[in-house]
């Protein structure tokens, strides 16, 4: 069974940096592109970044650009998202998920919770 | 970027009945390669969302025949027959032909 798990949200301050983690099991990690996707309180989904199977290209929105860097680790199975210069309208719930060669999003994790605020 | 544009924004349903959600993209979704990345979404109460179909009409693994995707090139549909209490939710179109990939705003699927 896939299990996407992602860790490290928390409350932070405008300006500061936060770390999240998304840990991958029940299938081959490396085979897969992967992205993350938030939701603002009470909004609609958002595509953040996508990186590529072997971490050879990433893309990102231009909201986040220069801001955040998608990275992964595929021998430990895990996804990353650093995020640097943090804004208040980068509060949302934090989603990774798997993009098949579709480009759609085919499991998603439960999500982590980001609050950025003084 | 890509503005997807869903109609209606909720959508009343009784149990066992029909329904059609609409999905409107400002730039044609067919991408180089010959392929159409639209995908459907459902997001229930308190749950990630969910993958329901990809590539316009392929439903995806245990995802009941109830439901079906149709359309082409900037205008698609999903229809949902014999609607269930486990079909109630928020419906998001997305698609993945050009970056930055985007969503609609989304449908709320709720009883009448």
């Amino acid at each position: 069974e896939v299990q996407l798990v992602e860790s490290g949200g928390g409350l932070v301050q405008p300006g500061r940096s936060l770390k999240l983690s998304c840990a991958a099991s029940g299938f081959t990690f490396s085979d897969y592109n992967m992205a993350w996707v938030r939701q603002a309180p009470k909004k609609g989904l958002e595509w953040v970044a996508t990186i590529i199977y072997d971490g050879s290209r990433t893309y990102y929105r231009d909201s986040v650009k220069g801001r955040f860097t998608i990275s992964r680790d595929n021998a430990k199975s895990t996804l990353y998202l650093q995020m640097d210069s943090l804004r208040s309208e980068d509060t949302a719930t934090y989603y990774c998920a798997t993009l098949n060669y579709y480009s759609s999003y085919t499991h998603w994790g439960q999500g982590v919770m980001v609050t950025v605020s003084s | 970027d890509v503005l997807m544009t869903q109609t209606p924004v909720s959508l009343p349903v009784s149990l066992g009945g029909q329904v059609s959600i609409s999905c409107r993209s400002s730039q044609s979704l067919v991408h180089n390669n010959g392929n159409t990345y639209l995908s459907w979404y459902i997001q229930k109460p308190s749950q990630s969302p969910q993958l329901l179909i990809y590539k316009v009409s392929n439903r995806f693994s245990g995802i009941s025949d109830r439901f079906s995707g149709s359309g082409s090139g900037t205008d698609f549909t999903l229809k949902i027959s014999r609607v269930e209490p486990d079909d109630l939710g928020v419906y998001y179109c997305g698609q993945g032909t050009q970056y930055p990939y985007t969503f609609g705003a989304g449908t709320k699927l709720e009883l009448k």
